[in-house]
């Protein structure tokens, strides 16, 4: 079976400071792991996704992504953190074993601090 | 291109009732997947439609049903409904549902049941 663990359901940045959002996979097969962001009221915008091409996937927004195999984690960062960010972060990680099904954590709530 | 649309965005029911909630994919995508989105239980998987074939599904008791037709259009289908019911439910579709794929959502239809 997998399943991710976002380690943290809130977290709080100050505007500028760097952003870390944890997210660790379960998994005997490399998986296939996204990063989504949802915004109040509104749906799961992509963010980013790794799929074995290289393990430190950038996306939009200005953020990006590192996956280590030997940690099982994909852990989400930022450099500066903006108002704007301020949202849900969901990772996913689908996988081999099952065919297009995500499975998603449980969440993160970014608060960024002006 | 024009994205996933969730008819309709919002929707009172009472318990007991039934409702069905539409989604129409992205233009060329083939499989539809549906989300329960709820504060206490987060993102979880209803069902995934490839083809206009159930491929994956969720546990979710058996009020719960979909389909998906010809055009990639699918439905959802909530048969007496019950106050836990009440969640958002989001749509997400994806261009051939294969390995690593990314899924857009939709907007969601937020239901509310009294």
């Amino acid at each position: 079976a997998q399943s991710v663990t976002q380690l943290g359901s809130h977290v709080s940045v100050s505007e500028g400071a760097l952003v870390l959002l944890r997210c660790n996979y379960s998994s005997s097969v490399p998986p296939y792991l996204f990063w989504y962001v949802q915004y109040p009221n509104q749906g799961l915008q992509l963010l980013l996704k790794y799929t074995s091409a290289a393990t430190l996937v950038k996306g939009i927004n200005g953020f990006e992504a590192e996956f280590k195999k030997s940690e099982t984690s994909f852990h989400l960062t930022k450099p500066s953190a903006h108002m704007r960010d301020a949202a849900e972060y969901f990772c996913a990680v689908s996988g081999p074993n099952t065919g297009n099904q995500f499975y998603f954590g449980t969440g993160t709530s970014l608060t960024v601090i002006p | 291109k024009a994205g996933v649309t969730q008819t309709p965005r919002y929707l009172i029911k009472t318990r007991g009732q039934q409702v069905t909630l539409s989604c129409s994919p992205i233009s060329g995508h083939r499989s539809v997947s549906w989300y329960q989105q709820t504060p206490g239980q987060g993102l979880q998987f209803l069902f995934e439609y490839f083809s206009e074939t159930q491929r994956n599904k969720g546990n979710f008791p058996g009020r719960f049903s979909g389909r998906q037709f010809s055009n990639s259009r699918s439905e959802m289908n909530v048969s007496t409904l019950e106050l836990g019911d009440s969640a958002l439910y989001l749509c997400a579709s994806s261009f051939l549902a294969g390995l690593g794929d990314e899924q857009y959502f939709g907007p969601g239809t937020r239901l509310t049941v009294t």
